[in-house]
Formats: C-alpha cells, sequence, structure tokens
C-alpha cells in the first residue's frame, strides 16, 4: 500500500543552519505531495505541497520538489530561524479513487537555537 | 482565506459527561474531516463528510458522533469518554477538487482532556 517515509527526529540546528529533512514515499500513480508544520499548541498549516512529478512547492523560505524518479519530496531552507521550531509532516493523497485519506509520515521534530 | 476555526481551544470533561466540539469553515469546500492527535504523532483520520453526508467513518467507537449541519459546520458530539480518548482534535476541510489533488486546511484544533 501507499505509504510515507521521513527521516527521524529531533534534529537540532542552530540559527542560519540550512535545513533538509528528507521524505520518501510508496505509492501507484502520481500522488499529491505535502507539507504540513505544526507549531507547539497549534493546529496543522499547510506549508507547501506539489501536485505532479518536478513541481517546486516553496513558502516562508521552504522549498521541496517532487521528484519521481527518486520517489522524494525532501523539505529544505536554507537559513533556519528560532521560529521554525515545530513538527514538520510529510504526507500524499493517492491519486486513484475517490479516497480523501492522507497518507503521512511520522513527523519530524525541528528544534532551532539561538 | 484559507481559515477553519474551532472551538473550544480547550475542554475538560468528565467520563460521564456530554459536550460537543465545533468547526467552521466559509471557503465553500464541500468536504470536512475529524482527526485525533496524539502528541507529536501524525493525525489519524476519524470521518469524512462530503456534500454534508458521511463518507468515510474509520471505526470510531459509538461513543463519539459526528455531525454536519451544512456545508460550513461540523460538530463533533461526545458522551461517555474514556481518559485515552485525551487528545488535540482537529478539524480540516477540503475543496473536493480531482482526484489526488485535494489539499486539506486544518483548524487549530480543540485540546481535549478527559478526567
Amino acid at each position: 500500500g501507499d505509504s510515507v517515509t521521513q527521516m527521524e527526529g529531533p534534529v537540532t540546528l542552530s540559527e542560519e543552519a540550512f535545513l533538509t529533512i528528507n521524505c520518501t514515499y510508496t505509492a501507484t500513480g502520481y500522488p499529491s505531495l505535502f507539507w504540513y508544520v505544526q507549531y507547539p499548541g497549534e493546529g496543522l498549516q499547510l506549508l507547501l505541497k506539489a501536485t505532479k512529478a518536478d513541481d517546486k512547492g516553496s513558502n516562508k523560505g521552504f522549498e521541496a520538489t517532487y521528484r519521481k524518479e527518486t520517489t522524494s519530496f525532501h523539505l529544505e531552507k536554507g537559513s533556519v530561524q528560532v521560529s521554525d521550531s515545530a513538527v514538520y509532516f510529510c504526507a500524499l493523497s493517492p491519486p486513484a479513487g475517490n479516497n480523501r485519506k492522507l497518507i503521512w509520515g511520522l513527523g519530524t521534530s525541528l528544534a532551532v537555537n539561538p | 482565506d484559507t481559515e477553519v476555526t474551532q472551538t473550544p481551544k480547550h475542554l475538560v470533561m468528565g467520563m460521564t459527561n456530554k459536550k460537543s466540539l465545533k468547526c467552521e469553515q466559509h471557503m465553500g469546500h464541500r468536504a470536512m474531516y475529524w482527526y485525533k492527535q496524539k502528541a507529536k504523532k501524525p493525525p489519524e483520520l476519524m470521518f469524512v463528510y462530503s456534500y454534508e453526508k458521511l463518507s468515510i467513518n474509520e471505526s470510531v467507537p459509538s461513543r463519539f458522533s459526528p455531525e454536519c449541519p451544512n456545508s460550513s459546520l461540523l460538530n463533533l458530539h461526545l458522551h461517555a469518554l474514556q481518559p485515552e480518548d485525551s487528545a488535540l482534535y482537529l478539524c480540516a476541510s477540503s475543496q473536493l477538487a480531482g482526484t489526488g489533488t485535494d489539499t486539506q486546511y486544518f483548524g487549530p484544533g480543540t485540546r481535549l482532556t478527559v478526567l
């Protein structure tokens, strides 16, 4: 079945460091891919998405490229801030049928120190 | 505007209480969702409403009862909950766009504690 694998956390970085959070997936066809972020004590926010191969999603300095050949959607940011400390979830939406279920990764906790 | 609102923000209830969680969206979305989330875990889908009809029930215990009064509102009625039901309850909505391209937008959640 469809699945999402994220790198395990927690990830701890210093402010202005480069961030990569790996996400790979298994799915038939061409799913849509998402990154959601959850700040402490809050709900989930859509960070970025890509709906077809080679699409690049971007928002708030974060980027992720839909790579069909490596079945990956890695999240990157060139210079993290303390305010980026949060849990990041990678998710996919299967392409087939009328399934409204998102398939989630386990989440990666990021802590950014000043 | 991609806002989903939820009330209350926090709720503490005893095991014999009856309470309701409320969710509202004004984006014209035709699908609405309830999720349960434990700390630092991914959300678990509970229910999906499409065009105000229940389309998915993920074998949720009957002590959770969803209701969709209209296309903008979603309720979750709670009765005789257990302490293990304590969690963050998230509401989401989506447009019901083409299969696989639908994007879910989440509310801030209700933090539920069952004593």
